[in-house]
């Protein structure tokens, strides 16, 4: 078993504002994601990672950074925070990216508010 | 999401009760995951399915590719499974997950 940590677990900010959410698996996963949730939307993918320093868009990257410092970490930037915005942010951790072995495994979120 | 295509949107059941949940997907999905998100917003792992057909106690999920569909099936529903049923599909091996809107499920007593 493992678990992923996410912090912190609110965050507020300022529009213009540049806010960093990190994530921590020991699972030993080798790839790692950042999602994003809407209010009674599904979860959309910002960026993932399929190892250390490897970094990939996912379908909502714009407005975000992201880096991958070591295999157990992946941490995400959100550029300049928009004045109202209201969202939940997920990392996940998968063993491998597709295939058998890809099943993803969810932290319990970061809650973003920008005043 | 329109490529993922969840159905109903939400659902009330009686205790004891049986129902079906759908998702319909507009993409070649090579996996299929469903979680349950729970009221504190924790997603629980409930299946991850290649094509074929899994059972987990009350739960029971089929992945049919070829007719692009995925159903998750509730036997005798408690009131601790109330809360939103997300499908997610993986297209060609991507390892990027795909989310339907969910389905948000309650549980009467």
């Amino acid at each position: 078993g493992g678990i992923i940590t996410q912090t912190p677990k609110f965050l507020i900010g300022q529009e213009g504002q540049k806010l960093t959410l990190k994530c921590q698996q020991n699972f030993n996963h080798d790839t790692m994601y950042w999602y994003r949730q809407d209010s009674g939307k599904g979860l959309r993918l910002i960026y993932y990672s399929i190892t250390e320093n490897d970094l990939q868009k996912g379908d909502l990257s714009e407005g975000y950074d992201a880096s991958r410092e070591k295999k157990s970490s992946f941490s995400l930037t959100v550029t300049s925070a928009q004045k109202n915005e209201m969202a939940v942010f997920l990392c996940a951790s998968s063993p491998l990216t597709g295939g058998a072995r890809a099943e993803q495994f969810f932290g319990p979120g970061t809650r973003l508010t920008v005043l | 999401g329109d490529k993922v295509k969840q159905s109903p949107s939400a659902l009330s059941l009686q205790e004891g009760t049986n129902s079906a949940l759908r998702c319909n997907f507009s993409i070649a999905a090579t996996t299929v995951q469903w979680f349950l998100q729970n009221p504190r917003g924790s997603l629980i792992n409930l299946f991850y399915l290649v094509p074929g057909t899994k059972e987990n106690g009350r739960l029971k999920s089929t992945f049919n590719s070829k007719e692009s569909y995925s159903t998750l099936h509730i036997r005798d529903a408690q009131l601790e499974d109330s809360g939103t049923y997300f499908c997610a599909a993986e297209g060609g091996n991507t390892g990027k997950l795909t989310f339907g809107d969910g389905t948000v499920l309650t549980v009467k007593p």
